[in-house]
C-alpha cells in the first residue's frame, strides 16, 4: 500500500531564507509525483510536476527534484516570500490509476 | 484560475440524507478525479473517471459513487450520509490519466 510522508509538518521561516520541503514515498512504482499549495478553506494549485523518468523540474523560485530509487521528493523554494505562507503537499500517480497525497507542509514566512 | 468549478460551495446536511455534488471541468479535460479533505489533512482519492467510466477507485464505500457526462461535468453522489463525512470535497480535472492535475475550490459540507 502506498503512503506518502511530509515532513517537517510545520515550518516557520525569515523572509528571504532558502528553504527545503520533503515528501517521501514507500512504493518506487509511481507514475508521477506533483506538488501543490493550497490556501485556507481553498482549493489546490498544482507547482510543479514530476514523471517517473524526470529527476527535477523548475518554476521560477522553485525546483523539485525526485528519487524514485529512494523513495523521496524535494521541494525547494529560493528567496521565501510572505506570500509563500500556505500549505504545501505532495502527491504521487500511483497504481490502479489512484493518486495518494501526503498531508502535507505548512508555511509561514515572516515579514 | 484553473477553469474548474464545483458547486455548492457550501452545504449542510442532516445524517442518513443523500447529496450530490456537481464539477465542471475544463474543456477538452476527459479525465475527472475526486477527493475528500477533513480538517488539517491530506486530500484523500476517492475515485476518477475517464471518458465516462471509473478507473480507480480509493477506500470509500459504495454509498460514495460518481457520474461524468460527455460535456465535461461530472457529479459526486454519497448516500445515507453520517457525520464523519463531514469535509472539503474536491474535484480535479486533467487532459489525461496522469498528467498535470486542475482543482476546482471545492464543496465544503456538513453533516448534522
Amino acid at each position: 500500500k502506498q503512503e506518502v510522508t511530509q515532513i517537517p509538518a510545520a515550518l516557520s521561516v525569515p523572509e528571504g531564507e532558502n528553504l527545503v520541503l520533503n515528501c517521501s514515498f514507500t512504493d518506487s512504482a509511481i507514475y508521477n509525483l506533483q506538488w501543490f499549495r493550497q490556501d485556507p478553506g481553498k482549493g489546490l494549485t498544482s507547482l510543479l510536476l514530476i514523471q517517473s523518468s524526470q529527476r527535477e523540474q523548475t518554476s521560477g523560485r522553485l525546483n523539485a527534484s525526485l528519487d524514485k530509487s529512494s523513495g523521496r521528493s524535494t521541494l525547494y523554494i529560493a528567496a521565501s516570500q510572505p506570500g509563500d505562507s500556505a500549505t504545501y503537499l505532495c502527491a504521487v500517480g500511483a497504481g490502479g490509476f489512484k493518486t495518494i497525497f501526503g498531508a502535507g507542509t505548512r508555511l509561514f514566512v515572516k515579514a | 484560475e484553473t477553469g474548474v468549478t464545483q458547486s455548492p460551495t457550501h452545504l449542510i446536511k442532516t445524517r442518513g440524507q443523500q447529496v450530490t455534488l456537481r464539477c465542471s471541468s475544463q474543456s477538452g479535460h476527459n479525465t475527472v478525479s475526486w477527493y475528500q479533505q477533513a480538517l488539517g489533512q491530506g486530500p484523500q482519492f476517492i475515485f476518477q473517471y475517464y471518458r465516462e467510466e471509473e478507473n480507480g477507485r480509493g477506500n470509500f464505500p459504495p454509498r460514495f459513487s460518481g457520474l461524468q457526462f460527455p460535456n465535461y461535468s461530472s457529479e459526486l453522489n454519497v448516500n445515507a450520509l453520517e457525520l464523519d463525512d463531514s469535509a472539503l470535497y474536491l474535484c480535479a480535472s486533467s487532459p489525461g490519466v496522469f498528467e498535470k492535475l486542475f482543482f476546482g475550490s471545492g464543496t465544503q459540507l456538513s453533516v448534522l
